[in-house]
């Protein structure tokens, strides 16, 4: 998996609860992504980080929390804001953004509700 | 807004047949394209990767093409296995943008 781990790889979340997905790279990247990918479907951006204690929101942000407080840390918080949290989760990371580096992707987290 | 799409969304081939995949894009201003394998229940994996200056480029078994006039790109795939079935993402993005656009996806579905 390219040096990123992922954890759990698969997590039950009850109604009302927040739960937190892991994301560990030992690539020494800049930047960390992380997507949300519906069934048949491709990667949506939900929140990325070019830099330690900084980060922006993607396409998706709402429902969402992150932190980056440390250079191979990426931490997603699925909050109760979000409704529809049933989903596989992907993280990547780069050493650069845009044009700057490929994105390389952890073996993923599946979010489902219970 | 500007997206990234396929053609087919699924393609069947027989094992030794050459696969062609095909990627529409919309925005005139991307300058990069990667191409992504996606197995079942894992990360998407790195395949090959193309900048706008350039309109081919080859790897191991596999090519992508680049047409910058009709925004198109392609994977080809030489003697396909069946080890080369999944999901072919393409994404796109430009120098200064710091994110990937991806597509929908093509299943490719190899028969013995």
């Amino acid at each position: 998996d390219g040096g990123i781990t992922q954890s759990p790889k698969y997590l039950f979340r009850k109604e009302g609860q927040n739960v937190t997905l892991s994301c560990e790279q030992n690539l020494n990247h800049d930047a960390m992504y992380w997507y949300r990918q519906d069934p048949g479907q491709g990667l949506r951006l939900i929140y990325y980080s070019q830099i330690v204690n900084d980060f922006q929101k993607g396409d998706i942000a709402e429902g969402y929390s992150v932190s980056r407080e440390k250079k191979e840390s990426f931490p997603l918080t699925v909050t109760s804001a979000q409704k529809n949290p049933t989903a596989f989760y992907l993280c990547a990371s780069s050493s650069g953004g845009g044009a700057g580096g490929i994105q390389y992707f952890g073996a993923g987290t599946r979010l489902s509700v219970l | 807004g500007e997206s990234v799409g396929l053609h087919l969304p699924t393609l069947s081939v027989q094992e030794g047949d050459n696969s062609i995949i095909n990627c529409a894009y919309s925005n005139s201003a991307s300058d990069y394209f990667i191409w992504y394998k996606q197995e079942s229940g894992k990360g998407p994996q790195f395949i090959i990767d193309i900048r706008s200056n350039m309109d081919k480029r080859q790897g191991q078994r596999v090519t992508v093409l680049l047409n910058k006039t009709v925004k198109h790109l392609s994977l080809q795939i030489a003697a396909t296995q069946p080890g080369d079935s999944a999901v072919y993402f393409c994404a796109e993005t430009n120098t200064g943008f710091q994110k990937l656009v991806f597509g929908t996806g093509t299943r490719l579905l190899v028969s013995p």
